[in-house]
């Protein structure tokens, strides 16, 4: 079956420290990856994506996301956290024969402190 | 113009009662989507229409009824809803269905009581 994972539920990072937000995935093919943040009680916003090309992608408020195909992974990452970062962050994979399925790991916590 | 703007942002009805949730767009996106999300949980897809027509039904209950009046405007009919149908629901759009991303409204905050 395929799945996305982000094997931590909270990630914990002091401000001003580098933060990575982890997701891998088993989907067949060359899938188009994503990622998505969700602050209190507010919808998904789009941060980036890969679709091809170089595999480090810059997306949204300092995110950039590196694509592993070896390791099938898509981690997000940040080089200066900000206490504002704080949110619920999610992974999701578009297999390249699906036209509008989504598949998405469970979601990321992200705790950043001051 | 960026936003998928959804209406009522809360809403509380009885398990007997007629709703709707109301969705617009105005980016000239021709896919739109209707999510149901649980706390803490990822989005669950439930309906997709493309060109204003319904392309995917993810078995979703007939209770809940989706209509596309226009390529800007999704809404989404309920009746005779249960507690367990409470939940933060989503509606989205993107240029197409294939390969692009998807842009989410803030949500509707259901409570069905």
């Amino acid at each position: 079956a395929q799945s996305v994972a982000q094997p931590e539920d909270q990630v914990n990072v002091a401000e001003g420290n580098p933060l990575t937000v982890k997701c891998t995935y088993s989907v067949s093919g060359n899938p188009y990856l994503f990622w998505y943040v969700q602050y209190p009680n507010r919808g998904l916003q789009f941060l980036l994506k890969y679709i091809t090309g170089d595999n480090l992608v810059k997306g949204s408020y300092g995110f950039e996301a590196e694509f592993n195909k070896s390791q099938t992974s898509f981690h997000l990452k940040k080089p200066s956290a900000l206490v504002s970062d704080s949110a619920l962050y999610f992974c999701a994979v578009r297999p390249q024969e699906s036209n509008y399925q989504l598949i998405w790991g469970a979601g990321t916590k992200l705790i950043i402190k001051p | 113009d960026t936003e998928v703007t959804q209406t009522p942002k809360h809403l509380v009805m009885g398990m007997t009662n007629k709703k709707s949730l109301k969705c617009e767009q105005h980016m000239g996106h021709r896919a739109m989507y209707w999510y149901k999300q649980k706390a803490k949980k990822p989005p669950e897809l439930m309906f997709v229409y493309s060109y204003e027509k319904l392309s995917i039904n993810e078995s979703v209950p007939s209770r809940f009824s989706p209509e596309c009046p226009n390529s800007s405007l999704l809404n989404l009919h309920l009746h005779a809803l249960q507690p367990e149908d409470s939940a933060l629901y989503l509606c989205a759009s993107s240029q197409r269905t294939e390969n692009t991303e998807a842009f989410f409204g803030q949500g509707t905050r259901l409570t069905v009581v």
